[in-house]
């Protein structure tokens, strides 16, 4: 079983709609998650990270995290065009990233 | 802040030869740095993690010989594809953190081509 599992998509949406993307962690030491997207043909940008359950909201990014269900979601509000990339999460534990296997986001205008 | 780059941005090289990239920290001193590997539509495969003056801790499976890892300083590392074949092709991307942080930052990423 992957330390991180995550749905490869693709996901395809109009654009202005609400995106909800999830994935889920086996290893329970995992304090720390992030969220990174990734244009094609370039390196993960680093969208927002947050510590142990909660939510976090930057703009119209949220990432929620609740480590009761080892699950942790990133919510994209009035999505746009240019939010086309592939979406990674990542579990943090002991200086090693554990990243999903990313799930592209396809926003039409 | 935060910005990693990486050079060249592609290459592509004969079977047999080696090939260097290097990753650079521009505003921050990385402590640890990270180097990837990504397949077509493939999520990222960590090689090696390497702290500064210290020895890179490879992944199971990766080659130490075939993949050379240097972190001389606080702000450069490289990664050396020594004897290059065709199946070495691929993204190549490194990583950096500083400290205890819990995020890294990546460079913009290496195309390997081996022809």
């Amino acid at each position: 079983q992957k330390e991180v599992e995550q749905d490869p998509g693709p996901l395809s949406v109009p654009e202005g709609a609400i995106v909800s993307l999830n994935c889920t962690y086996s290893n329970s030491a995992f304090q720390y998650f992030m969220w990174y997207r990734q244009y094609s043909r370039k390196g993960p940008e680093l969208l927002m990270y947050t510590y142990s359950s909660g939510n976090k909201e930057d703009g119209r990014f949220t990432a929620q995290v609740d480590k009761s269900s080892k699950y942790i979601s990133l919510f994209i509000r009035d999505s746009q065009p240019s939010d086309s990339a592939t979406y990674l999460c990542a579990g943090y534990n002991f200086n090693k990233f554990y990243f999903g296997s990313g799930t592209k986001l396809n926003v039409k205008p | 802040g935060a910005v990693v780059s990486q050079h060249p941005s592609w290459v592509i090289c004969k079977s047999g030869t080696s090939v260097k990239i290097e990753c650079r920290s521009l505003d921050f001193q990385a402590t640890t740095m990270f180097w990837y590997r990504q397949f077509p539509k493939q999520s990222l495969m960590l090689m090696a993690t390497s702290n500064e003056g210290s020895k890179a801790t490879y992944e199971q499976g990766v080659e130490k010989d075939k993949f050379l890892i240097n972190h001389a300083s606080l702000t450069l590392s490289t990664l050396t594809v020594t004897s290059a074949h065709p199946e070495d092709s691929s993204f190549y991307i490194c990583s950096a953190k500083w400290g205890a942080q819990e995020t890294q930052y990546f460079g913009p990423g290496t195309r390997l081509l081996v022809l």
